[in-house]
């Protein structure tokens, strides 16, 4: 997994502090996908993200969820007010191009606790 | 609904002797599939991808067949290692603008020395 950096490698936080997971994509990279891992579940697509623009974040919950990728530094995925069922492991992939066959590469993974 | 389904959430196989994961998918746009490799609190690393036009790709130890007709495919590992496992996740993904991946649930392979 080296080259995508995902910080921090673990969060705890409180019912209804916010979190925020920091993705920085292999070099040369401009396109970013984060994934979440719910316990014993694979993974499910949250949101696809170009350079200071959102593709698709079909699944991304309606509240409380964000994403960025800003012209310059990592890619944000903001939590607000987080609740017990956001507890999971946060995955960001990235890919040099647009579609599958470039290949995804995953980050370590960012795994928040919220108690 | 699950589009992307692995209904063996886990198996066991002696060191030496073959590895098969199955994977369903229900989207018949499915156009490329992948299969992806975890180890506990890693990310997860590419191990072999097929496009819809070829029915097998072979890579080493490593060969993914795809039955279209059957929306089904498979991953064989042979000889099977202890360092094979860990969790084989079964990903597609369709030609759309910009063909997002879809994830199977997974399969956890414990090889046995």
């Amino acid at each position: 997994n080296a080259g995508v950096m995902q910080n921090p490698r673990h969060l705890v936080r409180r019912r209804g502090q916010e979190a925020r997971l920091r993705c920085s994509p292999m070099k040369g990279h401009s396109h970013v996908y984060w994934y979440r891992q719910l316990p014993e579940e694979g993974l499910k697509f949250m949101v696809y993200l170009q350079k200071e623009n959102i593709i698709d974040e079909s699944g991304m919950p309606k509240e409380r969820f964000s994403a960025e990728f800003p012209k310059e530094g990592p890619s944000i995925l903001r939590i607000q007010q987080v609740v017990r069922g956001d507890s999971a492991a946060y995955f960001c992939a990235s890919s040099p191009g647009k579609g599958a066959s470039y290949g995804y590469t995953f980050g370590s993974g960012t795994r928040l606790t919220v108690v | 609904d699950q589009q992307v389904k692995q209904n063996s959430p886990s198996l066991s196989v002696q060191e030496g002797r073959i590895s098969i994961l199955n994977c369903d998918y229900t989207n018949s746009m499915f156009d490329y599939f992948l299969w992806y490799k975890k180890y506990p609190a890693e990310g997860p690393t590419f191990l072999i991808s097929i496009s819809s036009i070829k029915d097998k790709n072979e890579d080493g130890r490593f060969t993914v067949f795809l039955n279209k007709s059957a929306k089904h495919l498979s991953l064989h590992i042979v000889p099977s290692q202890p360092g094979d496992s860990a969790v084989y996740f079964c990903a597609a993904s369709e030609k759309t603008s910009y063909d997002k991946v879809i994830f199977g649930p997974g399969t956890s392979l414990s090889v046995i020395p």
